[in-house]
């Protein structure tokens, strides 16, 4: 079956400290790619999408994600979070190009200390 | 302009209770996705549509039924209410296929329990 894993449940960090979120997802044909946010008690805020071209993607607030088309993942990084980066994290995978099934991972919960 | 709208924000439901969730958007937007999200299980896709009258199974999609009579609307039905359906409902909304610099518009949820 199609899905999408992110390997980390829960992440802390401090502050300035380097991040790197894990994603894979099982599918062989082609897919976009997403990595979007939820702050706490609000909806989810997309971060960057990965449609073709540069696998190297750099989204707001200093995300950037790179697609490895060989090993089916798409990790989100950040070079220096912040205490602001305190959020829920979800990897999402368009199936078959376009918007027709949009997949989400079970999230990553980053908790930013100062 | 208002988006996504969900409606009710807030619902209490006892078992074999039924109701409808309605998501509207004013953004003439083709394609429409209901989600639940759970603690630990991020966002799954229950039912969405990609244009008016036309609707397609998602990840979870027993125990739900869906309608897209008008292209605004998008409407989430529980026809007889369980416990394991106590979530919190997202439905999102997005410009067709090409249209790549869209990003996907998300309402701001329903909160539903049932008891």
């Amino acid at each position: 079956a199609q899905s999408v894993s992110q390997h980390n449940h829960h992440v802390i960090l401090s502050e300035a400290a380097s991040l790197e979120l894990g994603c894979n997802y099982s599918y062989g044909g082609t897919v976009n790619l997403f990595w979007y946010v939820q702050y706490p008690g609000q909806h989810l805020q997309l971060l960057l999408k990965y449609f073709s071209g540069d696998p190297l993607v750099k989204g707001i607030k200093g995300f950037e994600a790179e697609f490895i088309k060989s090993k089916f993942s798409f990790n989100l990084r950040k070079p220096s979070v912040q205490w602001s980066d305190t959020a829920e994290y979800f990897c999402a995978v368009n199936l078959g190009g376009g918007y027709n099934k949009l997949i989400f991972g079970a999230g990553t919960r980053l908790a930013v200390h100062p | 302009n208002a988006g996504v709208t969900q409606t009710p924000k807030f619902r209490v439901l006892k078992t074999g209770q039924s109701m409808t969730l309605l998501c509207a958007q004013d953004m003439n937007h083709e394609y429409m996705y209901w989600y639940r999200q759970d603690p630990g299980m991020g966002l799954r896709l229950i039912h969405y549509s990609v244009g008016e009258g036309t609707t397609a199974k998602g990840e979870v999609p027993d125990g739900y039924n869906v309608s897209r009579l008008k292209k605004q609307n998008f409407l989430l039905g529980l026809e007889s209410a369980a416990p394991s359906q106590t979530s919190v409902y997202f439905c999102a909304s997005i410009l067709p296929q090409g249209a790549t610099d869209s990003p996907l518009h998300f309402g701001n949820g329903t909160r539903l329990t049932v008891t």
